[in-house]
């Protein structure tokens, strides 16, 4: 009955593999974000979607790509990793976007990933 | 743009001690403000919220924090801590633009001494 979830917890891979992280939720949520946490905890927005549709797209690298086949996953591709890529990213859905303001946002476990 | 800004990124207490952290924002207009806290290895679940009702906020596991508008700030205090509250804590504000995204602030830790 997890609310947020994330695929895999963990991921160690090598420099220049292309990797995918999962994120559902079953909170019935219409907005998903990818959120990413460097090593000194620093947590800054990457990407929102609202009903599938793409709402936020922060000054990430076009190697990391969003895709949300339903309102209910949010997934997140990275192609040609790097080894400051490696952090940990979180997952969060909220009930809506776009309203005003003050919603809360759910947070998933988190996906460490390390990029050697 | 909307920031927040926490003062000390390290705090030990206590335990049974009075906690303080520290919590300023910068906005034009009365922002939305969050406290999340963050423990060991795992996501990040959201303690209290300010958002323009009551300026004295109650939260979960007794904290509660005040928005103050003429300091511009929303500092977060709990009365006695316990070993269990030892953990990262940010503040946030939400984006006014409409998109609901949070912007954090750099996160104090929270040691409790028994």
């Amino acid at each position: 009955d997890t609310a947020v979830s994330q695929t895999p917890k963990y991921l160690v891979t090598q420099m220049g593999n292309d990797k995918s992280i999962k994120c559902e939720q079953n909170l019935g949520h219409d907005t998903m974000y990818w959120y990413k946490q460097d090593s000194k905890k620093f947590l800054k927005i990457m990407f929102s979607y609202n009903n599938k549709e793409l709402i936020i797209n922060e000054t990430v690298p076009n190697r990391f790509s969003p895709k949300s086949p339903d309102k209910a996953h949010l997934n997140l591709h990275i192609n040609s990793l790097e080894l400051g890529d490696s952090a940990v990213y979180f997952c969060a859905s909220s009930q809506r976007a776009l309203s005003a303001g003050g919603e809360t946002q759910y947070f998933g476990p988190g996906t460490r990933l390390l990029v050697l | 743009a909307q920031s927040v800004t926490q003062l000390g990124s390290h705090v030990s207490v206590s335990e049974g001690a009075l906690v303080l952290l520290r919590c300023n924002y910068s906005s034009s207009v009365p922002p939305y403000l969050f406290w999340y806290v963050q423990y060991p290895n795992q996501g990040l679940q959201l303690l209290l919220k300010y958002t323009s009702a009551a300026t004295l906020v109650k939260g979960i596991n007794g904290f509660e924090a005040e928005f103050k508008k003429s300091e511009t700030s929303f500092h977060l205090t709990k009365p006695s801590a316990h070993m269990s509250d030892a953990a990262e804590y940010f503040c946030a504000v939400s984006d006014l633009g409409g998109s609901e995204k949070l912007v954090f602030g750099k996160g104090t830790k929270l040691t409790v001494n028994p």
